[in-house]
């Protein structure tokens, strides 16, 4: 069974550093066509896709927030952080960790975690 | 595709179809995704590679893209099926998620 849970500050003062956790079973990174992505979204809007590590180490990122985005995956911690520099109350969202398999489902995120919440305040 | 444009909500009876478009300007060789998330839940995916539905999402949910525009039908709806339905791009280095559309189910 495919698991992802997200972990990380709740509260977040302007201009620090976010770091999130996502801590994955049920699959490894270090398989083949295996990916995870991190995925925000604020109160009452769609959902904007952040970033994503490959099985390869391969990464991408977001074009509007490339900048401030760093990706890293620990294999034999099955885990997966993102940090989010100079944050600003825009930042404030769930977050979510979710799973790619390109061999099952293409590039779609088939597995998500519960996400969350991150606000950003003074 | 830089914006990805739903219509904000769709209403509709149980058991009849349910259909909400995303257009987009440039799909380009891009895959179609769609996601449905209900009140204070995670995201599911319901549709993926355009038209394909993952393991143990009902017949009832269908897909189809034509030019621009993904379709996303829901045949004989059930009141289970209200919920937010984000369409995504799906490309092999970047993702575009759609506005998104508030389903109702009356």
């Amino acid at each position: 069974q495919v698991t992802l849970r997200e972990s990380g500050p709740a509260l977040v003062k302007p201009r620090q550093t976010l770091t999130l956790t996502c801590t994955f079973s049920g699959f490894s990174l270090k398989t083949t066509g295996m990916c995870v992505s991190w995925i925000r979204q604020p109160p009452g809007k769609a959902p904007e896709w952040l970033a994503r590590i490959d099985w390869d180490d391969d990464t991408y990122f977001s074009s509007s927030l490339r900048t401030r985005l760093a990706i890293s995956k620990d294999t034999s911690k099955n885990e997966v952080v993102l940090t989010l520099t100079d944050v600003d109350p825009v930042d404030s969202a769930t977050y979510y960790c979710a799973r790619i398999f390109t061999y099952d489902y293409g590039p779609a995120f088939d597995s998500w975690g519960q996400g969350t919440l991150v606000t950003v305040a003074s | 595709s830089s914006e990805l444009t739903q219509p904000p909500s769709v209403s509709v009876s149980p058991g009849q179809t349910a259909r909400i478009t995303c257009s987009g300007d440039d799909w380009g060789n891009k895959y179609a995704c769609w996601y449905q998330q209900k009140s204070g839940q995670s995201p599911i995916l319901v549709i993926y590679q355009d038209n394909q539905r993952p393991t143990g999402i009902p017949e009832r949910f269908s897909a189809s893209t034509s030019g621009n525009t993904a379709t996303l039908t829901i045949s004989g709806t059930h009141a289970v099926d209200e919920a937010d339905y984000y369409c995504q791009v799906c490309d092999s280095s970047s993702y575009v998620f759609g506005t998104g559309t508030k389903v109702t189910v009356l």
